[in-house]
């Protein structure tokens, strides 16, 4: 079965740090595009970061550029994001995605997200 | 950034009958437009890529169309399990950015 496990969700004070890791199973890891894509409380999906297969292409929104850090580690089917300097905006539900997994070119296999809650 | 209109914001429509939703890109993104559903505490699902190409397992009721800047996904004949939010993505360039969505409920 083709999946997406996030973990490292939680709550955290403003200006502190926290990292996410998505766990890949059923496809191959190596060959695909990742992605993180998060969801505040009743809004609309917004693109965090993506990396290639080889890491060679990393990109972020404006948003979190400068704060977060996505990575990956091919030979543990691992994807990250290091959120540091944490705002109240970043809380959100956080969704680790995968291009192609099974097919096409964009995000077919989503995991089932984790939350992430900013707050003194 | 490539920024995405998606319209109506909300749209009401009986079971058995279709809907029509729209997104308009900023710039062209080429073909390469993707929409999800998500439904209530549910993460987000791909219903077409390419603007037009269903994954396998989607419906034939759901159907993509359009390029470079204008974009339709049309819903024939509604379902109770269609009734959702429905997003457009373009994937054309970076950042990849996603429209606002437009809820689809029960008339």
């Amino acid at each position: 079965e083709v999946q997406l496990v996030e973990s490292g969700g939680g709550l955290v004070q403003p200006g502190r740090s926290l990292r996410l890791s998505c766990a890949a199973s059923g496809f191959t890891f190596d060959e695909c595009d990742m992605h993180w894509v998060r969801q505040a409380p009743g809004k609309g999906l917004e693109w965090v970061s993506g990396i290639s297969w080889n890491s060679g292409n990393i990109g972020y929104a404006d948003s979190v550029k400068g704060r977060f850090t996505i990575s990956r580690d091919n030979a543990k089917n691992s994807l990250y994001l290091q959120m540091n300097s944490l705002r109240p905006e970043d809380t959100a539900f956080y969704y680790c995605a995968v291009v192609g997994a099974t097919e096409g070119s964009a995000f077919d296999i989503w995991g089932q997200g984790t939350m992430v809650t900013v707050s003194s | 950034e490539i920024v995405m209109t998606q319209s109506p914001a909300t749209l009401s429509v009986s079971p058995g009958e279709r809907a029509t939703l729209s997104c308009r890109a900023s710039r062209t993104v080429s073909s390469n437009l993707a929409w999800y559903q998500q439904k209530p505490g549910q993460a987000p699902s791909l219903l077409i890529y390419g603007a037009s190409t269903r994954p396998t397992g989607i419906p034939a009721r759901f159907d993509g169309s359009g390029s470079g800047t204008e974009f339709t996904l049309t819903i024939s004949s509604l379902q109770s399990g269609d009734f959702a939010v429905y997003y457009c993505q373009q994937y054309n360039n970076w950042p990849l950015t996603f429209g606002g969505g437009t809820k689809v409920e029960i008339k």
